[in-house]
Parts: C-alpha cells; structure tokens; sequence
C-alpha cells in the first residue's frame, strides 16, 4: 500500500456537476496539502491542513472547497468547474514542522494524483 | 523573476554520461532544497534533499548546494534510458512544508 492514496484516478465532469477527490495518507503525517498541476505550468500550491486546521489557502476559487475531518484524510470538493480547471491534482501529505530553524522532516510526499477532464 | 527557476529543456544526454540539472532560487533565507523526478502521467516522487552547503551523494545521484551562488545542482552518474523524466527543484523557504516553492522542472531525455 502506498503512502499517499488518491481517489479517482480519472474524473470526467461536466460544468455543472458536483463529485470529490479523496486523499488518505498512511504515513503518519500531521499536514496534507491539495496541489494543481497543469500542463507547461509549476505544481500550484491550492491548500494546506495542519492537524486538521486549514492553514493556507493560495486564493483558489470558491468552487474548489476541501474537507480535512481528521489528519488522515483529505477531500477535494468540486462544483461548477471550468474547462480550464482540467489539471492532474495532487494530494500530499509531510510531518511538518513549524519551529524557526527546524527543517527536518518536512519534506512532502505526494499521491499519485486524480487527472481532472471538465467538458 | 522566479522564485525558482529551472531550464526547461529538453536535456537530452548519452546514455552513461553525466547529466547535469541546475537550478536557482531568489530568496537568500531558503533553507532546505529537494530534487523531485516525475514521469510523464505521473506524480512527483521525491530523489533526494539537501539542507547543507556542498555535496550529498546517494547511489547514482549527488545534489550540491551553493548558498551564496543561490544555486542547487544534481548529478545523474552513468545515466540510463529509466532517468528520462522531468526533474523538479523545490526550495523551502520556512522550515513548514507549506513554504516550499516549485520550478517548473526540466525536462531529461537519456539517448540510447
């Protein structure tokens, strides 16, 4: 069983419809993290959970809304998507920490993401 | 300018060759430094990272870091066909995973 485990692999949704992504880590982690990647572009950093607390949010869209009802467990709620919002999305989780200097153990691992065709 | 900034590519390389992926990053302060390697369709998978001035080797792959210069390298000893794949530089400019920054990778092509 891998680390990081995403569900769907493949969506295909309509403008108007409503469906989730699931993530679930098994690698102990305190934080998950949602991420965007389209084509030729940066992985796009979406949000953050820390212990369960939404710590970033990178000015994503209302129609992206996630869910994190406990450190294992990650949603990705979808509504009224755009074309555009086509992407590979990618769920991650780290131990993080957040103690000035203190760099070990945050490093992300990632899920093998969900490619997300909006027609 | 980026935050992080990488070649874009194609580095296309000999088989059994070095190859050589570079990259940059603009905030002084970043503290540690990641190479990832993804295949095409697929996720991110993490290689190696650095926290220190100088070099880190693991098995094929070294990563060098130059903090003055600003820069973060990693090496691909006796490259095979398997390594072709775009290559991620991340930097983390916090000591919280949700400061990490990503370029836009580089994309290698080891030639038979």
């Amino acid at each position: 069983e891998t680390g990081v485990t995403q569900t769907p692999r493949h969506l295909v949704m309509g403008m108007t419809n409503k469906k989730s992504l699931k993530c679930e880590q098994h690698l102990g982690h305190n934080a998950m993290y949602w991420y965007k990647q389209s084509a030729k572009k940066p992985l796009e950093l979406m949000f953050v959970y820390n212990f369960k607390e939404q710590t970033e949010n990178n000015s994503v869209p209302s129609r992206f809304s996630p869910e994190c009802p406990n450190s294992s467990h990650l949603f990705l709620h979808l509504h009224t998507l755009q074309p555009e919002d086509s992407a590979l999305y990618l769920c991650a989780s780290s131990q993080d920490r957040v103690d000035p200097g203190q760099v070990v153990g945050n490093t992300i691992y990632f899920g093998e993401g969900s490619w997300l065709t909006v027609v | 300018q980026k935050e992080v900034e990488q070649n874009s590519g194609p580095l296309s390389v000999p088989e059994g060759a070095i190859a050589s992926l570079n990259c940059t990053y603009s905030d002084r302060g970043s503290q540690s430094f990641f190479w990832y390697r993804q295949y095409s369709g697929k996720s991110p998978e993490l290689i190696m990272f650095i926290y220190s001035n100088g070099d880190k080797e693991d098995g094929r792959f070294t990563a060098q870091l130059n903090k003055a210069s600003q820069y973060v390298s990693l090496l691909i000893r006796d490259s095979q066909p398997s390594d072709s794949a775009t290559y991620l530089c991340a930097v983390n400019q916090y000591s919280s995973a949700s400061k990490i920054i990503f370029g836009s990778g580089t994309r290698l092509s080891i030639r038979p």
